[in-house]
């Protein structure tokens, strides 16, 4: 069975501070990795993305960390501000199999107090 | 670059009706994807069309089924519609790896 686990569910973080979420995987055959932002009545939109031949992605305050041996990814939010206040999703694919066909996490709602 | 179009945004329907939505892709994207997004279930793929071919389906009723016409616009039907139907219905469209998706369509089976 495909799957991505996602953690924490819900994530309450001081402005300033670093937003950290979790997801694990199953497929090894998994080579793409976005993370994803929504925002209420919006869609998801993508916010940075990695592929396994690199350990870590930054772009601007958005971080990812790739433990391809562990088949575990992380964002990271650096210096996270109260417009950040969303729900983010991580998934996965598998491109060379059947590109579009994105796995989701559950979803990390995250408030990030003022 | 206009980006991913849905419409409509909001529908009501009853139960045993069908509805059909409608999904713009960005220009010069030939794949078409759509995704149920539920508070229970979070976001579950249905299918993906590619030059106006069926790629791939996810584990949904034949209730469900989508086309693609020849200007990479896409349609998905849902046929005798359930309660549980209920969902935010998301398209998006994709040049390579990146999905972009649009705003969704909001549909509640009254």
């Amino acid at each position: 069975q495909q799957q991505v686990k996602q953690s924490p569910q819900s994530l309450i973080v001081q402005k300033g501070g670093i937003s950290i979420i979790n997801c694990a995987y199953e497929n090894t055959a998994f080579d793409y990795f976005p993370w994803y932002q929504q925002f209420p009545g919006k869609g998801p939109a993508l916010l940075i993305a990695i592929r396994p031949d690199v350990s870590e992605k930054k772009e601007g305050r958005f971080t990812i960390s790739f433990n391809k041996s562990a088949k575990q990814f992380s964002l990271h939010i650096m210096d996270s501000q109260p417009g950040d206040s969303a729900t983010y999703f991580c998934a996965a694919s598998n491109e060379g199999g059947s590109q579009g066909n994105l796995i989701f996490g559950k979803g990390t709602k995250l408030s990030v107090k003022p | 670059k206009a980006g991913v179009t849905q419409t409509p945004r909001y529908l009501i329907k009853t139960r045993g009706q069908q509805v059909t939505l409608s999904c713009s892709p960005i220009s010069g994207h030939r794949s078409v994807s759509w995704y149920q997004q539920t508070p229970g279930q979070g976001l579950q793929f249905l299918f993906e069309y590619f030059s106006e071919t069926q790629r791939n389906k996810g584990n949904f009723p034949g209730r469900f089924s989508g086309r693609q016409f020849s200007n990479s616009r896409s349609e998905m039907n849902v046929s005798t519609l359930e309660l549980g139907d209920s969902a935010l219905y998301l398209c998006a469209s994709s040049l390579e790896a990146e999905a972009f998706f649009g705003q969704g369509t909001r549909l509640t089976v009254v």
